[in-house]
């Protein structure tokens, strides 16, 4: 069964890049039908779908964020990851990967905390 | 966007206790709704998808109904690992929306 884990910076600097990797296992980034996900949740509060790629590398992106936000995959490492810029503290929240198919996110990561802070 | 509205936010129940969240959707979004469970400090979990299918591993306590614009989630005998925070999520267009979910708390 696949598996997601993310990695990178824990605190990142105000108006810097937040950059984040998720490592797959169980499964292949390259597979049809699988959309890999990125979702945020600020501390204390709900969540927020940040985008998508799809392995022939098309992507979507909420539109709130969609000037900020680039998301890319990685063949040969299996990964894919993201990238969002002019960060603030408003970033600040648990970022989760997550797989997308048939409809329905599963599974997730267990989700890295990013703190904005100078 | 589509926005999801949970209720209640919160409440109060206790073990045996059958509990019932709903979820509206902003337009109809025929059954593409989920439901996720979770507890504090970790990631969500998939209990329903396509608004009453239940994920494989997940009790059968645990059910989803509803079409359209109106969803419910409804936890029949409610046990301790039952206590969480549950989110609806409309996958019916993006960019994909949760609800703000509802805290089962215990009595």
């Amino acid at each position: 069964q696949v598996q997601l884990q993310e990695s990178g910076p824990g605190l990142v600097k105000p108006s810097q890049t937040l950059s984040l990797t998720c490592t797959v296992s169980g499964g292949s980034v390259s597979s049809g039908g699988y959309f890999w996900t990125w979702i945020r949740q600020h501390p204390g509060k709900g969540l927020e779908w940040i985008g998508y790629i799809y392995y022939s590398g098309s992507t979507y992106y909420n539109p709130s964020l969609k000037s900020r936000v680039t998301i890319s995959v990685d063949t040969s490492k299996n990964q894919f990851s993201l990238k969002l810029s002019s960060v603030a503290a408003a970033d600040t929240g648990v970022y989760y990967c997550v797989l997308y198919y048939d409809n329905r996110f599963d599974p997730w990561g267990q989700g890295t905390l990013v703190t904005v802070s100078s | 966007d589509i926005q999801m509205t949970q209720s209640p936010s919160s409440l109060s129940a206790s073990v045996g206790d059958r509990v019932t969240i709903t979820c509206r959707a902003s337009q109809s979004i025929s059954t593409y709704l989920n439901w996720y469970q979770q507890k504090p400090g970790k990631a969500p979990n998939l209990l329903i998808y396509a608004a009453s299918s239940l994920q494989s591993g997940v009790p059968s306590r645990l059910s989803g109904s509803g079409s359209g614009t109106d969803f419910t989630l409804t936890i029949n005998s409610l046990q301790p690992e039952d206590f969480a925070t549950y989110y609806c999520q409309q996958t019916y267009s993006a960019p994909f929306t949760f609800g703000g979910g509802t805290k089962v708390e215990i009595k």
